[in-house]
């Protein structure tokens, strides 16, 4: 199996733009997921295959990929966007990994 | 509705087994792909086995192969995982998922609340 490593945490304004990296040698050739996860809750798909939005997701949502690393965008974030978010993506033998999470923390 | 349900978690003694089940509704199970993801107390999210719709492949993480069994009833639209030799790392939130159609593998587009496993003596 392999890793896929995401930063912690990441901390934004109302309004502003927050990136979260995601990096791992596979993600040049597997397509990346996006889940959110607030507390006591299930995680919700946010983006699949690397950059599309599920229907009901908001726009301010947007994924992007180059080579090994592949980015979450969340434009003019509000507070209730705070929440845990995880990459996941798959290697060649089936598998599927995730991330260990980044925390955004709206400030 | 589009629901997926979780039941059968509780406290075992180390070394000892579970049966967690997950209850499917609103859409047709034997269609799709179905996974177990567990989350442990304050950490992340950690994929433990995928199953395809006709049974035909499942897959485990490393840590669960020889320990656990991934299976599923699509006639009673139900997942399955069997769950032996368990450890206090498996102390858990275990989660089923569904693997949407046309998302690329892997992409989990409905989730269940999750149902614990507390491992411990």
């Amino acid at each position: 199996s392999y890793e896929l490593t995401q930063p912690p945490s990441v901390s934004v304004s109302p309004g502003q733009t927050a990136r979260i990296t995601c990096s791992g040698d596979a993600l040049a050739n597997q397509y990346t997921f996006w889940y959110q996860q607030k507390p006591g809750q299930a995680p919700v798909l946010m983006i699949y295959k690397d950059r599309e939005r599920p229907s009901g997701i908001p726009e301010r949502f947007s994924g992007s990929s180059s080579g090994t690393t592949v980015t979450l965008t969340i434009s003019g974030v509000q507070a209730e966007d705070e929440a845990d978010y995880y990459c996941q993506s798959a290697d060649t033998s089936g598998t599927y990994v995730f991330g260990a999470g980044t925390k955004v923390t709206v400030v | 509705e589009v629901q997926l349900v979780e039941s059968g978690g509780g406290l075992v003694k180390p070394g000892g087994s579970l049966r967690l089940s997950c209850a499917a509704s609103g859409f047709t199970l034997k269609n799709y792909s179905m996974n177990w993801i567990r989350q442990a107390p304050g950490k992340g999210l950690e994929w433990v086995s995928s199953m395809s719709p006709t049974t035909d492949y499942t897959y485990y993480a490393d840590s669960m192969k020889g320990r656990f069994i991934i299976s599923r009833d699509n006639a009673k639209k139900a997942l399955y995982l069997q769950m032996s030799s368990l450890r206090a790392e498996d102390t858990a939130v275990y989660f089923c998922a569904r693997e949407g159609l046309g998302l690329g593998s892997g992409g989990l587009d409905v989730w269940g609340q999750g149902t614990m496993v507390t491992v411990s003596s």
